[in-house]
């Protein structure tokens, strides 16, 4: 299906555990990101990456890695979850970083207990 | 660290009505802005985006913007329950991410 498409939907997770969320688009646009969103603080970016095998830190990239293998892929790994890190975690893809939208994938609900 | 405000609403309308929805930004030199919807337990999608200065409408839809007074709103005509949502402003500087404001919910009134 043509797209960008999250997984896990939902994870729950315990504290010091490592966990992946993936994200996949099909329309090989170049700009991929990683936003969380927690009540009153809106959208925030973790990371993005421009292309394959160049990424760059956002606003909040403390305990978060990525990678981008391949344009398509742009997976954010958790590497030790902590419980601040209970979040909705959305990955959007775009042709621009800033002159069009973002298309964004149907987030994942992350809790860590 | 550059802001973006919006009301956190609720901003209630009757159905039919205007709903008027106001951005603030602190950057001076703020280029794009954006305006998304977001239904309750889903993704943010865009609706509208504005570069210059003045009016831009598509269907029910107005984005206003006034850089001099560093604001941007969004206006909906004929407002329908199914436009309950919340509404993310989002700006940025060429050459910078975006920041988006952290949204105001609306609840049009049947």
């Amino acid at each position: 299906d043509a797209g960008i498409t999250q997984s896990p939907r939902y994870k729950i997770t315990e504290t010091g555990r490592q966990v992946t969320l993936m994200c996949h688009q099909t329309w090989s646009h170049s700009y991929m990101f990683w936003y969380r969103q927690d009540l009153g603080h809106g959208l925030r970016l973790i990371y993005y990456s421009a292309a394959a095998d160049i990424t760059d830190k956002g606003e909040v990239p403390d305990g978060y890695v990525v990678s981008r293998s391949k344009t398509e892929n742009f997976p954010l790994t958790l590497e030790s979850a902590t419980r601040s890190q209970t979040s909705v975690y959305f990955c959007a893809s775009s042709e621009s970083r800033q002159t069009y939208g973002y298309t964004f994938g149907s987030g994942t609900r992350l809790t860590v207990v | 660290q550059k802001e973006v405000e919006q009301n956190s609403g609720p901003l209630s309308v009757p159905e039919g009505a205007i709903a008027s929805l106001n951005c603030t930004y602190s950057d001076r030199g703020s280029q794009s802005f954006f305006w998304y919807r977001q239904y309750s337990g889903k993704s943010p999608e865009l609706i509208m985006f504005i570069y210059s200065n003045g009016d831009k409408e598509d269907g029910r839809f107005t984005a206003q913007l006034n850089k001099a007074s560093q604001y941007v709103s969004l206006l909906i005509r004929d407002s329908q329950p199914s436009d309950s949502a919340t509404y993310l402003c989002a700006v940025n500087n060429y050459g910078q991410n975006f920041v988006f404001g952290p949204g105001t919910r609306l609840s049009v009134l049947p």
